[in-house]
């Protein structure tokens, strides 16, 4: 496609349970980045995956959150046992192949997440 | 800790004005960059602009950098009321790296 999808585009679930969120970066971009923004908040930085290296989990709030890059391409983020701190827009961006070292980052739309 | 803040938080202006929004940043970086995000939802990139320059043009927009202050500044000339979004600053956490740490954004209003 021409940009970086995500899906579902909202997503409302009972506490407890789990949760899967998707995003489709831009064919061909090496690097993925998942970030979560709270209501009129900044970007919280959750966790980076370039290439074949080993994914850059640092922002990850807690053993609940984990995400996989399948292939290089598709990135999965997983909620397990949602908490209600967990509501949030869930946003994927992925960035093309490094030119003189500067980055864009092109960004999904984003997966709303409410936490009932 | 936040590596780049914005200011002010929220600015609200009558179309036809110009809107200036301010960056901070912390530690030495490569590059800076704004984004404009509308209705909470995903981001999109306005401009970057390198250490080495002090200022760019892109349409309506103008951004300077001073390094030796570690800031930056945002203006928007000739406002729309389609500008009205949230606009967000992002920096490498270090020098040379890929990653962007995002700062908390200014909510600008331009009321018709």
């Amino acid at each position: 496609g021409a940009g970086v999808s995500q899906s579902p585009s909202n997503k409302v679930t009972e506490k407890g349970k789990d949760v899967e969120l998707r995003c489709d970066p831009i064919s061909g971009h090496t690097a993925l980045y998942w970030y979560r923004q709270s209501l009129g908040q900044g970007l919280e930085f959750l966790i980076y995956f370039q290439g074949n290296s080993a994914p850059d989990k640092s922002g990850l709030p807690s053993d609940r959150f984990s995400a996989e890059r399948t292939g290089g391409s598709v990135s999965t983020l997983t909620i397990q046992r949602t908490q209600q701190e967990d509501s949030a827009v869930y946003l994927c961006a992925s960035i093309a192949p490094g030119r003189e070292g500067l980055y864009e980052q092109f960004f999904g739309p984003g997966t709303r997440l409410t936490v009932l | 800790s936040q590596q780049g803040e914005e200011d002010p938080q929220a600015l609200s202006i009558q179309e036809g004005e110009n809107a200036t929004m301010n960056c901070s940043y912390k530690t030495s970086i490569n590059n800076l960059q704004w984004y404009r995000q509308n209705s909470g939802r995903g981001l999109v990139h306005l401009i970057l602009i390198r250490s080495n320059e002090r200022e760019k043009h892109s349409g309506r927009l103008r951004v300077t950098l001073d390094t030796s202050k570690k800031s930056s500044s945002l203006l928007i000339t000739a406002s729309r009321a389609a500008d009205t979004a949230s606009y967000f600053c992002a920096t490498p956490p270090q020098r040379g790296s890929e990653k962007l740490v995002f700062g908390k954004g200014t909510k600008l209003t331009v009321n018709p």
